[in-house]
């Protein structure tokens, strides 16, 4: 699987906007980006994934560039509940079994009262 | 609609011993994955599970096994346990097996070994 590049950790202030940047610049054509968070002391949880359109759901949205070299993850009010790891993730759509999902280091998100 | 399940959520074992780990999926929900969370190691997949059979194995020593039933519930096994082998195990679960499916995980079990 290609790799992804995100920031150890990133600080926000909570009711704001916070952009969760990952870098893949080695992505196939076939690879989705999904994202997962994990909450301290819980299991990951899936928050949204893409191919090459931007994507929005309850919880967050996902802009892919053009080139789909990099990916942002947007969480539009933080609230003290987003506080978590944020892992960016490729996953190949080629395989006709379940990709591992490829955990890296993640971003580790603070949101500030 | 139930999440994933896993039992127990902890356990302590001495060196040596083995231990099974149980998730039950969320219904309707037929992949079944496997991972162990270290804090030095991280987040990393050992194996996954469709109707029965074994999709995909990660880089794991053969102690580590698993199984999977036809209601889809799941169980891992880890023999001859090693200090090393205390970590978070986690369980995940997705509708069927294809890398486009979002994957939903369980608490964990927090094995200790001693």
């Amino acid at each position: 699987d290609a790799k992804t590049t995100q920031p150890n950790s990133m600080e926000s202030n909570e009711e704001e906007p916070v952009h969760l940047p990952c870098n893949h610049s080695t992505i196939s054509g076939t690879d989705y980006i999904h994202w997962y968070r994990q909450l301290p002391s819980q299991g990951p949880e899936y928050v949204i994934h893409g191919l090459t359109s931007n994507v929005n759901n309850r919880m967050a949205s996902l802009a892919i560039a053009e080139d789909r070299k990099s990916s942002t993850l947007i969480l539009h009010r933080a609230t003290l509940r987003d506080a978590a790891v944020y892992y960016c993730i490729l996953r190949d759509l080629r395989n006709s079994g379940n990709t591992p999902l490829v955990f890296g280091k993640g971003t580790r998100l603070s949101v500030i009262a | 609609k139930a999440g994933v399940t896993q039992t127990p959520r902890y356990l302590i074992k001495t060196r040596g011993q083995q231990v099974t780990l149980s998730c039950s999926p969320i219904s309707g929900h037929r992949s079944v994955s496997w991972y162990q969370q270290t804090p030095g190691q991280g987040l990393q997949f050992l194996f996954e599970y469709f109707s029965e059979t074994q999709r995909n194995k990660g880089n794991f020593p053969g102690r580590f096994s698993g199984r999977q039933f036809s209601n889809s519930r799941s169980e891992m096994n880890v023999s001859t346990l090693e200090l090393g082998d205390s970590a978070l195990y986690l369980c995940a679960s997705s509708r069927t097996s294809g890398s486009y499916y979002e994957q939903y995980f369980g608490p964990g079990t927090r094995l200790t070994v001693t």
